[in-house]
């Protein structure tokens, strides 16, 4: 099983809806969730920090379940500039202390 | 954020030879990593860069093949050695800026070995 699992589309939306991705993390001892955007032939950018009580930008919303190793990033009114792959990341503590492990990526196309 | 620099920010190299990767940053940062995304994947850490002390490498990858310095808290390089074309990556540096748990990519360097 892979440490973070992520749906890699791709998801193919209008502008205007929302959408949603899920991602599952296999190690419980894990202490950072972050969601990535990462454009094509660029470097991955942070889009935010996941933290238990859930927490939101703007458009985008993101949900921590600790219970179920669960992460989710909700995307309202999808614009044009959302088209990027979407990076699932997750933080080691203790002795792994700042190493990230990355989903393989969700691709998110809008579309006129 | 910290400002971050990656040279070269590309190359074509022959195999069997070796290639060393700068990574830059603005300001003093207390942990620095180097990672690699094969294409079409994700990125997978390579290895810890430790000022003043040996990088701490990950599974699957060693110190001959990717050797790494770390000679103060704002500069770091990789070295890609004895290149093949399996090697053929983005090589991506980023800091771990003091006081958050969060991490800031360089440009990366996209090699390729013929």
């Amino acid at each position: 099983r892979k440490e973070v699992e992520q749906d890699p589309g791709p998801f193919n939306v209008p502008e205007g809806a929302t959408v949603a991705f899920n991602c599952t993390y296999s190690n419980s001892a894990s202490q950072s969730f972050f969601w990535y955007r990462q454009d094509c032939r660029k470097e991955p950018k942070l889009l935010m920090s996941v933290y238990s009580s859930g927490n939101e930008d703007g458009r985008f919303t993101a949900q921590l379940n600790r219970a179920s190793q669960y992460i989710s990033l909700l995307i309202r009114d999808s614009k044009l500039s959302d088209s990027a792959t979407y990076l699932c990341v997750v933080g080691s503590g203790g002795t792994s202390y700042g190493k990230l492990t990355f989903g393989q990526g969700t691709i998110l196309t809008v579309h006129p | 954020s910290a400002v971050i620099s990656q040279k070269p920010s590309r190359d074509i190299c022959q195999r069997g030879t070796s290639l060393t990767i700068q990574c830059q940053v603005d300001s003093q940062v207390t942990m620095m990593f180097w990672y690699r995304q094969q294409p079409g994947q994700s990125l997978t850490l390579i290895a810890t860069a430790n000022q003043g002390s040996e990088a701490t490498y990950e599974s699957g990858f060693v110190i001959d093949k990717f050797p790494i310095s770390r000679p103060n808290l704002t500069f770091s390089t990789l070295t890609v050695s004895n290149m093949s074309p399996e090697d053929s990556s983005i090589y991506l540096c980023s800091v771990e800026t003091q006081g958050t748990d969060t991490q800031y990519f360089g440009p990366g360097t996209r090699l390729t070995v013929l």
